[in-house]
């Protein structure tokens, strides 16, 4: 089954550090990648999706096929970055447009 | 910019005691899908919803559950007898098209927060 991971729970730097939080997925094809952003109590917001290869909020992130990876980078962050982060895989197992959710890292950045 | 809206933002609920979540995706959007969180853990697909009618549940989405599109704008997920278990975020989504990536691809609501008691 596919599966997207991110390993780290909470993730906790300064500001003006850089930023880097993991995802690796697993499908043996082309995948579509997303990141997903959700500050406190609001909701699902996309950030970025992979296809656009666009930078939103100072953050970017490649697709590394052969580590099969798509880590959210953010070359120095800021306090407004703080929030939690899923990155996403859209499910190829079934019939519909759905996605697979990895379990989410907390940013939590310190003044 | 347009929104996915849900409400209530929480509901506590007994168990066995039926709920409705409701939620009003973006007018022109023609697919439809509820996801759960149980806390600390992924993002679950429950269900998606076209052309009135499901298109694809998964197996977490039991005989206990239902969706329905009543009136053209409101989109609602019914849990019949709610288990202790189904304590989670729930969150409603909406997309123009088929394809993740295409059009607005998916916007999400901002969860309803079921606890079961």
């Amino acid at each position: 089954a596919q599966r997207v991971t991110q390993p780290e729970k909470l993730l906790s730097v300064f500001k003006g550090a850089p930023v880097e939080l993991k995802c690796n997925y697993s499908y043996s094809g082309s995948p579509e990648l997303f990141w997903y952003v959700q500050y406190s109590r609001q909701r699902l917001q996309l950030l970025l999706r992979h296809i656009s290869r666009e930078s939103i909020k100072g953050f970017t992130a490649d697709l590394n096929k052969g580590e099969t990876s798509f880590h959210l980078k953010k070359p120095f962050a800021q306090e407004e970055d703080s929030a939690m982060y899923y990155c996403a895989s859209k499910d190829y197992g079934g019939a519909t447009n759905k996605l697979i959710f990895g379990t989410g890292t907390l940013l939590a950045v310190q003044p | 910019e347009p929104e996915v809206t849900q409400t209530p933002s929480h509901q506590v609920t007994q168990m066995g005691q039926e709920v409705i979540l409701r939620c009003v995706p973006i007018s022109n959007h023609l697919y439809f899908y509820w996801y759960r969180q149980i806390l600390g853990q992924k993002v679950e697909f429950l269900v998606s919803f076209y052309n009135n009618e499901i298109s694809e549940k998964s197996e977490i989405f039991d005989d206990q559950f239902s969706v329905e599109r009543p009136d053209g704008s409101n989109f609602t997920l019914k849990i019949r007898s709610t288990k202790l278990e189904d304590s989670a975020m729930y969150f409603c989504a909406s997309s123009s098209t088929r394809t993740t990536t295409g059009g607005d691809g998916y916007t999400f609501g901002s969860g309803t927060r079921l606890t079961v008691v």
